[in-house]
């Protein structure tokens, strides 16, 4: 059974640097692109950051640009997110996820990130 | 950056009532894009992928049309536990696109 388990959300002061976890199980990890997508209270869905399966390769959505950096250890099947330079708005959920082969969909329960001094 | 643009915003509707939601991509995506669902406190759960495939498991009230640039997401006949917000997502590229979303509340 796939799965993906998020951790290292909590509160954290505005320009502060937290780094969330994604431990993934249940598949070959390397094999795959892997992405973070968050959701502030109220808000809709967006996607933030992606990276290849070999980690050769990473994007990042406007607005974290040059605040976040997105790895992985494909030895230890973890995704990574750094955050650098907190603000308010970076207040959300933040779910990673990954799709699979035949359809495949996959989703973590998510991790809140709380910016708040 | 390819933007999508989801309406309605929200709708109100009765149970046994037809839906429709659309999404319009600001470039062409063949067909890849997928719709979700999602209740609150929970993460998205997707309905549609390749535009028109049904995910494994999810009712077959639920479809998906179109390609390129226009996407279309209906529910035939509204059930109860279908009050949810949608959203479509592109996921052509690495960088993919959610749709604003659209909120279902009861009429």
């Amino acid at each position: 059974e796939v799965q993906l388990l998020e951790s290292g959300g909590g509160l954290v002061q505005p320009g502060g640097s937290p780094r969330l976890s994604c431990a993934a199980s249940g598949f070959t990890f390397s094999n795959y692109a892997l992405h973070w997508v968050r959701q502030a209270p109220g808000k809709g869905l967006e996607w933030v950051s992606a990276i290849s399966s070999n980690g050769g390769s990473t994007y990042y959505a406007d607005s974290v640009k040059g605040r976040f950096t997105i790895s992985r250890d494909n030895s230890k099947n973890t995704l990574y997110l750094q955050m650098n330079s907190l603000r308010a708005e970076d207040t959300a959920v933040y779910y990673c996820a990954f799709r699979g082969t035949r359809g495949g969909d996959y989703w973590g329960q998510g991790t809140l990130v709380t910016v708040s001094s | 950056d390819i933007q999508m643009t989801q309406s309605p915003s929200s709708l109100s509707a009765s149970v046994g009532d037809r839906v429709t939601i659309t999404c319009r991509a600001s470039q062409g995506i063949g067909n890849d894009l997928g719709w979700y669902q999602q209740k609150p406190g929970k993460a998205p759960k997707r309905l549609i992928y390749g535009a028109s495939s049904l995910q494994s498991g999810v009712p077959s009230r639920f479809s998906g049309s179109g390609s390129g640039t226009e996407f279309t997401l209906t529910i035939s006949s509204l059930q109860p536990e279908d009050f949810a917000t949608y959203y479509c997502l592109q996921q052509n590229s690495f960088s993919w696109t959610f749709g604003q979303g659209t909120k279902v509340e009861i009429k």
